[in-house]
């Protein structure tokens, strides 16, 4: 089974701080995703990475960046948290044309 | 852009047929998705469709595919209470060379005794 695991299920962060979301996949897959969810909006795509070292932005990047130094491993960072970023944070990742595979998510405050 | 519709509110009564409808705009998408959220949980894949075919059956799951009126639909039979969620249609394209997928906001499915 593809399991996809994201550190945090709950956050409560400070505005101005600076927030580290992470997430790890144990199914040697290339493609690594992070979604926002918000209601009355879905899921927006902020950004995804199709190797190591290697992302591309999404439809929201702004306010955002990544990092994937090992192929399991895809981190979200929050530069200076604000506090329209109080959302759910989702992870997902899958191998090419294979559908992908979420995390349980993680909400994260920001005060 | 591309775009994905779902209707936001289906209730059914337990034991009647669910179906929840989608359109999307990509008309080269190669595979269409259903997946379901629980509260507070992450998103499951239910099942999937390529873009060739009309119709995939899977146990209590129905998805119908109409790739000229870019219609999507799942049908749930026998609907129980544990069917409640919310239900994402979710299109693939292809995004600076890479595939991604496009959400529709959901539809959230209320399922009574």
């Amino acid at each position: 089974d593809v399991k996809v695991t994201q550190s945090s299920r709950y956050l409560v962060k400070r505005t101005g701080e600076k927030v580290f979301l992470e997430c790890v996949q144990d199914m040697d897959h290339e493609n690594m995703f992070w979604y926002r969810q918000d209601p009355g909006l879905g899921l927006r795509l902020i950004y995804f990475s199709y190797d190591v070292k290697m992302k591309e932005k999404g439809d929201i990047p702004e306010g955002y960046s990544v990092s994937r130094e090992k192929k399991e491993r895809f981190s979200l960072i929050l530069e200076s948290a604000s506090t329209n970023q109080t959302s759910m944070y989702l992870c997902a990742s899958n191998k090419s044309n294979q559908p992908q595979h979420f995390g349980d998510g993680t909400r994260l405050s920001i005060l | 852009g591309e775009d994905v519709e779902q209707s936001l509110f289906l209730s059914v009564r337990e034991g009647d047929s669910s179906v929840i409808n989608c359109t999307y705009t990509d008309s080269s998408s190669t595979y269409l998705y259903w997946y379901k959220q629980e509260p507070g949980a992450g998103l499951q894949l239910l099942t999937y469709i390529f873009s060739n075919m009309d119709m995939k059956q899977d146990q209590r799951l129905t998805v119908l595919l109409n790739k000229k009126d870019k219609h999507l639909s799942l049908r749930i039979a026998d609907t129980q209470t544990g069917d409640s969620a919310i239900y994402f249609c979710a299109e693939s394209f292809m995004n600076s060379g890479y595939s991604t997928l496009t959400f529709g906001k959901g539809t959230m499915l209320l399922v009574s005794p």
